[in-house]
């Protein structure tokens, strides 16, 4: 789900499914992406990043695509399971280390 | 691995006082740390930039003699909210930039709530 509007859009998923969550990145002169993940009234905890020199990247149970040429970023869960509830931010890192976030996406796993 | 602490993590203050936050990187030296608001079920908006030794930087439309930034060491910047008023009432993110192998990673505090009464 890509942020639209003003509310957080949801994913709601089935536990032991995978789980893929989008983002629309702005600056085409982005060269590092980050994937947070944010649980209920804490901060966010990273995920996994990648290079804009990549177009995938693996971690354990996560995979991050990034396709620069429609400035898209999309973030794959494998086995998705509760402990995976939370808020996904992506963001990109642009001049003088800023982060620029992506409005957001509520996983929910229903078990 | 390396830790970003604030303090403290939930604060009440009265309307007019001030209410200062802490960032404070704990295995590494960050000279440059940034401040985020975020309100409920909404993004992260970077307020400034934290600059060792120099002035923060702000983002377009926070207003810096509200929101008083003070980055004195290598290992801690506060965040000072002065005469608060309800609609400061929010959660405060602080991150670090570990200048380490690659400069690239970016650790975030747990956050700081504030509620203005």
């Amino acid at each position: 789900g890509e942020s639209v509007g003003l509310h957080l859009p949801t994913l709601s998923v089935q536990e032991g499914d995978n789980s893929i969550i989008n983002c629309a990145y702005s600056n085409s002169a982005s060269d590092y992406f980050i994937w947070y993940k944010q649980e209920s009234g804490k901060g966010p905890q990273f995920i996994i990043d990648i290079r804009s020199n990549m177009d995938k990247r693996q971690g354990q149970r996560v995979t991050v695509l990034l396709n620069k040429t429609v400035k898209h970023l999309s973030l794959q869960i494998a086995a998705t399971q509760p402990g995976d509830s939370a808020v996904y931010f992506c963001a990109e890192k642009g001049a003088g280390n800023k982060l620029t976030f992506g409005g957001g996406t509520r996983v929910l796993v229903k078990p | 691995g390396a830790v970003v602490s604030q303090h403290p993590s939930r604060v009440i203050c009265k309307s007019g006082t001030s209410v200062k936050i802490e960032c404070r990187s704990l295995d590494f030296q960050a000279t440059t740390m940034f401040w985020y608001r975020q309100f409920p079920k909404k993004s992260l908006m970077l307020m400034a930039t934290s600059n060792e030794g120099s002035k923060a930087t702000y983002e377009q439309g926070v207003e810096k003699d509200k929101f008083l930034i003070n980055h004195a060491s290598l290992t801690l910047s506060t965040l000072t909210v002065t005469s608060a008023h309800p609609e400061d009432s929010s959660f405060y993110i602080c991150s670090a930039r570990d200048p380490g192998i690659g400069g690239n990673t970016i650790y975030f505090g747990e956050g700081s709530w504030l509620t203005v009464v």
